[in-house]
Order: structure tokens, then sequence, then C-alpha cells
């Protein structure tokens, strides 16, 4: 059984704060990382797909890194802004066409 | 480009009936899987098609099972239905499987 693992569980910060959340999953079989996010009432949307150890992604304030061979990866938000309160989810894909999600961190920004 | 569709968005059924979600992915998608939301899990894996294959099915009980057609919509169905089989089911597709996935908005079933 694979385990992927997020913290912090949850989060609050205040409007133009940044803060960061880690994933961590198994050193061994590894093909690709996935991060989305995902709002209230809304479907899931991916941020990044990352499949190289040392590989590092961004979209406009929000940022990701990969480690794969000690098994985490980062997601960083510079200058929160209250639209990016959501739950943010990292999935581990082993090559067999299936992801393991993590729990998801869930982001508040207070304006 | 239309995106992922779920139908029905909500479906309320009782223990022991079953149940046929649908998904119809986004044009072009070959593959479908589902996934299972319960309060306090993460999403939890179902099963994925391709070409209306089965090439991985996650660990579920064997009232739960799928098919994909040759349009690459796809079906998912749940006998005998429990308590516990409560929860949002994604619907999600990508071209072949292994990129990143394009989510519905999920059916919610409720069982009472």
């Amino acid at each position: 059984i694979l385990n992927v693992e997020q913290s912090p569980q949850s989060l609050h910060v205040q409007e133009g704060d940044s803060t960061n959340f880690t994933c961590s999953f198994p050193s061994s079989n590894f093909y690709a990382l996935h991060w989305y996010r995902w709002e209230t009432a809304k479907s899931p949307e991916a941020l990044f797909v990352m499949t190289l150890n040392g590989d590092e992604k961004k979209k406009g304030r929000i940022s990701a890194t990969l480690n794969t061979k000690e098994g985490y990866s980062y997601l960083y938000i510079k200058g929160s802004q209250p639209e990016d309160s959501a739950t943010y989810l990292c999935a581990f894909g082993a090559g067999s066409y299936q992801l393991t999600f993590g729990k998801g961190t869930k982001l508040s920004v207070i304006p | 480009k239309a995106g992922v569709t779920q139908t029905p968005r909500y479906l309320i059924k009782t223990r022991g009936q079953q149940v046929t979600l649908s998904c119809s992915p986004i044009s072009g998608h070959r593959s479908v899987s589902w996934y299972q939301q319960t309060p306090g899990q993460g999403l939890q894996f179902l099963f994925e098609y391709f070409s209306e294959t089965q090439r991985n099915k996650g660990n579920f009980p064997g009232r739960f099972s799928g098919r994909q057609f040759s349009n690459s919509r796809s079906e998912m169905n749940v006998s005998t239905l429990e308590l516990g089989d409560s929860a949002l089911y994604l619907c999600a597709s990508s071209p072949l499987g292994n990129e990143k996935l394009f989510f519905g908005s999920g059916t919610q079933l409720s069982v009472l």
C-alpha cells in the first residue's frame, strides 16, 4: 500500500503572506508527482506534473519542487491571495495508470 | 472544448439498490479513471480504462465495476449499495493515462 502524506493538514495565512506545504511519497518506483488545486464546489484542477528529480515548475505565484531520491515535493505560494483558498492535493504515480493521492492541505487566506 | 461531464450530479439510493454513474471525457481523451472521495480520506482510485480495456483496478470490492465504450464514455456501477458507499465519485480523463488528469464535477451519492 502506497503512502502519500501531506502536511500541514490545514493552514490559515494572511493575505500577502507566502506559504509552503509538503508532500511525502515513496522514493521507489517513481514515475510522476502531480499537484492539484481543489476549490470548494469545483473540480480538482491540475497545477503541475513533475517527472524528473530536481524538477522545478512555476505558474504565476505558485511553484513546486521535486526530490525523488528522498521522496518529497514542496509547493510554494508567494503573496497569498484570497482566491488561493483551496485544498491542494498531491498525487504519486508509479506508472501504472493510477494515482495515489494524499489527503490534501486546506489553505485559507484571510483578507 | 467541453470538459469532463458526469451525470447525474446527485443521487439518493437505499441500501441494497444498485447505481450507475456516467462519465463523458474530453474529446480525444482515451483514458478515463474513477476516484472515490469520502470525508477524511484522500481520493481513492477505483479503476482506469483505456480503449475499452480496464488497465488497473484499485482495492475495492467486486460490487464496484465499470466499463468503457468505443466513444471513450465510461460508466461505473455499484451493486448492493451499502451505507459506506456514500461518497463523491469523481471521473477524470487524460489523453493516454499517465498525464495530468482533467476532472469532472463528480456525482454525490447518498445511500440511506
